[in-house]
């Protein structure tokens, strides 16, 4: 298996622009995880699927960020309109079943917003 | 609200040497734990899972321990080499009836050849 896939590696755009990262998980795995990790705030969980369905969208910052599961081999983590504060390093990562299982993560986005 | 610390927050050992990294959380009510390492510029790559009711897990060089009575774990790399300098996070899951996740910072290792 290719692992968890994300793209693009890097996004660089302006302020006010809608970014969209996008994320295959591990073909099998039911679950799937978008974190963001940051200097100041360590690695952060914004939101999970269980079975394409949202469960705990809770750490999702504000409106401005949105994330869709329309199939289980595709999630997208959308952000409109971005802002400089919204620059980080997007990890999508996937698991079998939820948090009883490891998760295995993609290389990561590295979003510079301008 | 749990809290994860790991210290030091670095750490650098010559190549051969037996090492102890430390992860300490606050609320003994967790579901279980897995410690991860970064390369940098490079996602998370994972290690070890214990589950809340393991004691510990090992895999070939590498040993997680838990003890949820003293909020700690513990992840022992024996004869280290160069190629395990990296930064290693551990990560709990809360067992309440939301799971809650909380990474440590980290403890970024060097080994020195």
């Amino acid at each position: 298996d290719a692992g968890v896939i994300q793209s693009p590696r890097h996004e660089v755009t302006e302020m006010g622009q809608e970014v969209t990262l996008r994320c295959k998980p591990i073909s099998g795995h039911n679950s799937l995880f978008w974190y963001r990790q940051t200097m100041m705030r360590g690695l952060e969980l914004l939101i999970y699927f269980n079975n394409n369905v949202p469960i705990d969208d809770s750490g999702m910052p504000e409106d401005r960020f949105s994330a869709k599961m329309p199939n289980a081999s595709f999630s997208t983590l959308k952000i409109q309109p971005s802002e400089p504060r919204d620059s980080a390093v997007y990890f999508c990562a996937s698991s079998r079943d939820g948090f009883y299982n490891e998760q295995f993560f993609g290389p990561g986005t590295r979003l510079t917003v301008l | 609200k749990q809290e994860v610390t790991q210290i030091p927050a670095a750490l650098s050992v010559p190549e051969g040497e037996n090492l102890v990294l430390n992860c300490s959380f606050t609320d003994s009510a967790i579901y279980n734990l897995q410690w991860f390492r970064q390369d940098p510029g490079k996602g998370l790559t994972s290690l070890l899972l214990i589950q809340s009711s393991q004691r510990e897990q090992t895999s070939g060089r590498l040993n997680a321990s838990l003890d949820k009575s003293s909020g700690r774990s513990t992840l022992y790399i024996a004869a280290s080499q160069p190629g395990d300098s990296a930064t290693y996070l551990c990560a709990l899951i809360s067992s309440g009836s939301a799971r809650q996740l909380t990474f440590g910072s980290g403890t970024q290792l060097t080994v020195l050849p």
